[in-house]
């Protein structure tokens, strides 16, 4: 069971907007970075976004990140066929002395 | 380009002990810039971070595992190992290596390990 909590899917239609949150506590989010991690079926996850809101290179900035106290949140723009895939928040616990990832989000494009 | 590949045998039997290696190319492990982590993740279901190991051997593991994992490097072949022992259908996950500092940034394709009864 995650100590990092998120929706089990979002859904929009294609070139809307959709957000994922991620809930923590002041152990892992309150204290920590978050990253997101995107994983389509059958593949390796990968990076998204790291230290909140910084996009790795060749990530599109219709991807954002942003964190606010123990929540975090992860914004795609532009929704495309493409980026249906499973979603991970992720951070360090200072508790747990572990690194945490959350539920995971599925993004449906309707 | 980083990359990791995972290898280790495709079939573990319960009680026995897990053993994977991560192969680094592309770049060095012998880095003060990186962990070297190992994720898994059971068929359908979310990522469990297992542990990371530092160049210089220091480790840290899941508490909820540590009983049971021993990470290892070895810095002349570039690769470093997980052992899990005492396995059950439980421990049935892709295990994936990765290399972080506080995130991963570059991952294995990752390898399944059934555990058989």
């Amino acid at each position: 069971q995650s100590v990092l909590t998120q929706p089990p899917s979002v859904s929009a239609a294609p070139g809307q907007k959709v957000t994922i949150s991620c809930f923590g506590g002041s152990s892992n989010l309150g204290k920590n970075y978050v990253s997101w991690y995107q994983q389509f079926p059958g593949m390796a996850p990968k990076l998204l976004m790291y230290e909140n809101n910084k996009r790795p290179s060749g990530i599109p900035d219709r991807f954002s990140g942003s964190k606010s106290g123990t929540s975090a949140t992860l914004g795609i723009t532009g929704l495309q066929t493409g980026d249906e895939a499973d979603y991970y928040c992720g951070t360090w616990d200072s508790s747990l002395n572990n690194f945490v990832f959350g539920t995971g989000s599925k993004v449906t494009v309707l | 380009q980083l990359q990791l590949q995972e290898s280790g045998p495709g079939l573990v039997k319960a009680s026995e002990t897990l053993s994977l290696s991560c192969t680094v190319s592309g770049g060095s492990i012998n880095t003060a810039s990186y962990y070297w982590g190992w994720i898994r993740q059971p068929p359908g279901k979310g990522l469990e971070w297992i542990g990371s190991i530092f160049y210089n051997g220091y480790t840290q593991y899941n508490p909820s595992l540590k009983s049971r994992v021993t990470m290892s490097i070895a810095t002349s072949k570039n690769q470093f190992s997980l052992k899990l022992t005492s396995v059950t259908a439980a421990d049935t996950a892709l295990y994936y290596c990765a290399r972080s500092t506080w995130y991963f940034d570059s991952w294995g394709q990752g390898t399944l390990v059934p555990v058989s009864s």
